[in-house]
This record gives C-alpha cells, structure tokens and sequence, in this order.
C-alpha cells in the first residue's frame, strides 16, 4: 500500500509567520489531497492536485505537487490562530477501493499570538 | 442534506455490547467510505460502497465488524461485541462517484467509547 510521511509531526509558529508541511509519498500520486481537521470535528477538504507541477491556492494557503509526483507540500502564508488544527495528506489507493484515500499521520499547527 | 451526516456523534457503551454508527452521506453521492481514527493513530480505511455493494472490507478489522448500505444511500456501521480497542472516532465520508477528481467529503464523525 502506498505510505504518506508527513513532517514535521507538530509545529508551534507566532501568529503573522509563514510555514509549510511537507507530505512524501512512497509511490507515484496520482492523486494528492489535503485535509484540515480541527479537534472533534470532521475533515475539511482543503485542496486537491494532479498534475506533476501543480500548485493551487486558496486565501492565504498554497499547495504543490513536484514535477515527480511524489512529494506535496502545504505553505500557509502569515499564519492565523483560525489555522490551528491538524493538517492531512492523503493519496489515491487505487481502483480496487473506489480510490479511498490513505493518509498520512497528519501534522498538528498551533498558532500562537 | 448539505453535507455528510453521521449519528449518534457520541456513543459510549458496556464492554461486550453491539452498537450501530449510522452515516448520510451528501444526496446523489455514489461513493461512501467508512474510517477509524484511534488516538494518536492516522485514519484507518475500513470499507467502501459503491451503491449497495461493498466492492472492498478489506479494512475491516475483524468478524466484528460489518457495514451495509440500503437505497444508494444510508450506511450504517455495526460493531458486534465491543472491545475497549474499538474506542475511536468513526467517520464516514461519500463522493460524487469513484475515481480521480472526485472529492470526498468527510462528515463530523461518530465517537465510541469503549468502557
């Protein structure tokens, strides 16, 4: 099956900074997608990329997919405390599972003022 | 409905006991996935529906564990005799259809506890 790394695991950033959350795959994506979850709360889709070389953005946050399609990354540009949360990558597994998604670990934000 | 539905939101429940987790998923979706999250632990693929069959359980835990899925629509999850390691949050997520570009859509989810 295809494993996700995220990294880093957790991130503390002041309130105003910029910081990204890398998502590496062990296979080639054929399909990336990012989610943020806030505790107790359901997955909110955040953005999804295709295309080797895409980049999406919505406000102040900004996705990438590398020319190799193996490795994602999520850029939030100064940061908010409505950015806290738990951000996951998840990937395409495959037709066999209607394209379920794997995900990785996830990577926890706190946002400080 | 607007989004994905899940009920009851919060469960707890005796050791040995048989629970239901009841999913809605968005109107005209086709496609509905069921996933475990354990504390600490990433989500977890249990079972997806495409209509009322369940092409893949490969992520279904054990025995205890089944799903079905009436009229294209409501799913419900039903765990038999209840572990203290089922305790998790249980979401159910449903999409457009199966495949590429198709978003899927996560509900709020459904906390079992185990006790």
């Amino acid at each position: 099956s295809q494993e996700l790394e995220q990294s880093p695991q957790s991130l503390i950033v002041q309130e105003g900074k910029n910081l990204t959350i890398n998502c590496t795959s062990s296979k080639t994506l054929y399909g990336l997608y990012w989610y943020k979850q806030k505790y107790g709360e359901g997955l909110i889709f955040l953005m999804m990329l295709q295309k080797g070389g895409e980049e999406k953005s919505h406000e102040k946050i900004t996705a990438k997919l590398d020319e190799k399609k193996q490795q994602s990354s999520l850029h939030i540009t100064a940061s908010q405390p409505s950015h806290a949360g738990i951000y996951l990558c998840g990937a395409d597994s495959g037709s066999n599972s209607g394209y379920a998604l794997n995900f990785g670990k996830g990577t926890s934000l706190l946002v400080t003022p | 409905g607007a989004g994905v539905s899940q009920s009851p939101s919060n469960k707890v429940t005796e050791k040995g006991k048989d629970v239901e987790l009841r999913c809605d998923p968005i109107s005209g979706h086709t496609a509905l996935y069921w996933y475990r999250q354990s504390l600490g632990q990433g989500l977890e693929f249990l079972i997806y529906f495409q209509g009322n069959s369940a092409p893949d359980k490969s992520g279904l835990p054990s025995d205890r564990f089944s799903a079905e899925r009436t009229g294209g629509s409501v799913s419900t999850l039903t765990i038999q005799r209840t572990q203290q390691e089922d305790s998790a949050v249980y979401l159910c997520a449903s999409s457009r259809g199966p495949g590429l570009g198709n978003t899927i859509y996560f509900g709020e989810g459904s906390w079992l506890t185990v006790v």
